[in-house]
Order: structure tokens, then sequence, then C-alpha cells
């Protein structure tokens, strides 16, 4: 089974400038979630979609965003970039059941796109 | 509000266990997970506790107490490629996909 894939891997942005990326989730997987990653901070949660539908929201402004298509592969959008968005963005795919208390939520990870905004 | 707490760093040398400490803070518990980071990589799962006590798996054991809010991994017979960032994580009770990490331990394994 091939996993989780992310593109593209590495991202040169300025200023005010939006950028999008791609996650393909695990054939099968319906729950994507997107974590930005960086040396400060760790890891944080971004929001999760599941069927098409945002199901959890992190703490992070509106400028960032995402959905997810009919066929589980997901976008997230970063709109009019600041430097402190340099990060890694991960991308998880679980096979989460329907219900939001599944008990086992384990998450498979993409290889990230490294984010740098100058 | 949910909490997690883990060492910054470790320094361990090859063949000696190692044991790498995590304590949560939760509302409602839905389990929790251990990953392993190399530089530059993906997190990759380790091992997911649910029940109090503790699991192996090779070299790899975590432990999990919900009563005291605490759980290790242990690494026993260390290698080199041991040498990364740890990451304990729980996911949110009831919101599916969430899952909250710790700040993660950089293990560095000396010859």
């Amino acid at each position: 089974k091939a996993g989780v894939t992310q593109t593209p891997r590495y991202l040169i942005k300025t200023r005010g400038q939006q950028v999008t990326l791609s996650c393909s989730p695990i054939s099968g997987h319906r729950s994507v979630s997107w974590y930005q990653q960086t040396p400060g901070q760790g890891l944080q949660f971004l929001f999760e979609y599941f069927s098409e539908t945002q199901r959890n929201k992190g703490n992070f402004p509106g400028r960032f965003s995402g959905r997810q298509f009919s066929n589980s592969r997901s976008e997230m959008n970063v709109s009019t970039l600041e430097l402190g968005d340099s990060a890694l963005y991960l991308c998880a795919s679980s096979p989460a059941g329907t219900s939001a208390s599944s008990s086992y939520n384990e998450q498979f990870f993409g290889p990230g796109t490294r984010l740098t905004v100058l | 509000g949910q909490n997690i707490d883990q060492p910054t760093e470790m320094t361990a040398t090859e063949g000696a266990i190692v044991q790498i400490n995590c304590t949560y803070q939760t509302s409602g518990f839905n389990g929790l997970f251990w990953y392993q980071q190399h530089a530059g990589e993906a997190p990759t799962f380790l091992s997911y506790n649910v029940l109090d006590g503790l699991e192996e798996k090779g070299r790899f054991s975590s432990f999990l107490s919900r009563s005291k809010g605490y759980s290790y991994l242990l690494l026993k017979e260390l290698q080199m490629k041991d040498s990364a960032s740890y990451l304990c994580a729980v996911p949110i009770y009831n919101q599916g996909g969430k899952l909250i990490f710790g700040q993660g331990t950089e293990l560095s394994v000396k010859p």
C-alpha cells in the first residue's frame, strides 16, 4: 500500500503571497489531518477533514484553510504569507471511523512540505 | 486544557538503556501515542497505550499510568540509528483525529 504523499516537498515564497499544499492519504483512509512543525512550537494541529467536512480545527488564524475532495485528497491554503509561517507542514491520514470518539486514531504521516517564506 | 511535557534533550551511549518520560494533562483520555522522528523525516508510529501497564515491542517498550498522567518510552540496546526526536501525543477526547503533541525529546546516541 502506498503511503501518504505530499506535494510539493519544498517551497519558497515571499511575504504576502499565498500557497496551496496537497496531500494524498493512504488508500481507504478517510480522515486527513494537517500539522505545522517549527523548532519553537513543535508539532501543532491545524485541522482535520473527514468525508469532505472539517471535523476539527486548531488555534490558527483564518489565513489557514483547507478542504478535502471526494477521493479523500486534501489541500491546505495559506494566504497572505508571513515570515512566521516558515515551517514543515505535515499531513497525516487515519483509518478513523465515522465517530469522532473513535478510540484508536493512529495517524500515518507524509514526508511533509518544507515552506520557506522570505 | 491539554498539556504534555517531555524533556527537551537526552544523551545516551550505544548499547545502553534510556527512558524518555512524558506527563500529560487532558480532559478525558483516549490513549497515548509515541512517535519517532528522524531529522528531516516524517514522524513514524512506535506505540499506542490505552490501558495501564507496560507494552513491549522488541527493543522498544512503552508504559502508561492513567492515574498519574504519566508515560515513558524505554529503548534498550541503543543503536546509533535510534538518534532521533521522540514525540509523545494524546488524541483529544471526542475530537476524532486531533492529536496534541509534546515538544519532543531529542535523543543523541553516542558511540
